[in-house]
């Protein structure tokens, strides 16, 4: 059975702390993984997505790479608005798509 | 390019009713795909249909179903709600290639 794994979590930062996410990631038949980021009550708003081992991509302060294991989503220097919960997925055959259960970041100014 | 609709987004149903939940996807879009959201459990797989044909589902009792039209747009129904069904009810669009999936806003159920 596929499964995605992220940690930690919750995290909480200082404002221009960098730290990073991770995601483990069992799936079989991987062609790709995904991030998203969601805020309250709202539908998880795309991010990445990264398709192959070494692949890395970034947007604003988000830097997003990928292992044949593990993605991690690191962050530079977060600001309060990058509060929210990131959430990992790895898409297998047919669409069929795992998430993770999130991690909850905030950035406390 | 519009976004993936879900409708409605807020409705409150009592125990053992039906509800009907719509998603219009992304023009060009053929693969609908949903899921549950819960604090608890975090997202959880339902099904996807893919050219009006479900492809996959996930570990949902039969109460739960889908369907899609020709037009790609797609619908879920819950039938005799449970107290348990309450949950933000998402629903996610995409080539169905194995690209990127979008997600719409959501629909929020609470069952009374």
């Amino acid at each position: 059975e596929d499964q995605v794994t992220q940690s930690p979590e919750a995290l909480r930062l200082q404002e221009g702390e960098s730290s990073s996410l991770n995601c483990s990631y069992t799936v079989s038949g991987l062609r790709g993984l995904f991030w998203y980021r969601q805020d309250p009550g709202k539908g998880p708003e795309f991010l990445f997505t990264l398709y192959s081992a070494g692949e890395e991509k970034e947007k604003e302060r988000l830097k997003a790479t990928l292992t044949k294991k593990e993605s991690f989503l690191h962050i530079t220097a977060p600001k309060p608005e990058d509060s929210a919960t990131y959430l990992c997925a790895g898409i297998g055959g047919y669409q069929k798509v795992t998430f993770g259960t999130g991690t909850k970041l905030q950035v406390i100014p | 390019k519009a976004g993936v609709t879900q409708t409605p987004r807020y409705l409150i149903k009592t125990r053992g009713q039906q509800v009907t939940l719509s998603c219009s996807p992304i023009s060009g879009h053929r693969s609908v795909s949903w899921y549950q959201q819960t604090p608890g459990q975090g997202l959880q797989f339902l099904f996807e249909y893919f050219s009006e044909t479900q492809r996959n589902k996930g570990n949902f009792p039969g109460r739960f179903s889908g369907r899609q039209f020709s037009n790609s747009r797609s619908e879920m129904n819950v039938s005799t709600l449970e107290l348990g069904d309450s949950a933000l009810y998402l629903c996610a669009s995409g080539t169905g290639m194995g690209n990127t999936i979008y997600f719409g806003e959501g629909s929020w159920l609470t069952v009374v």
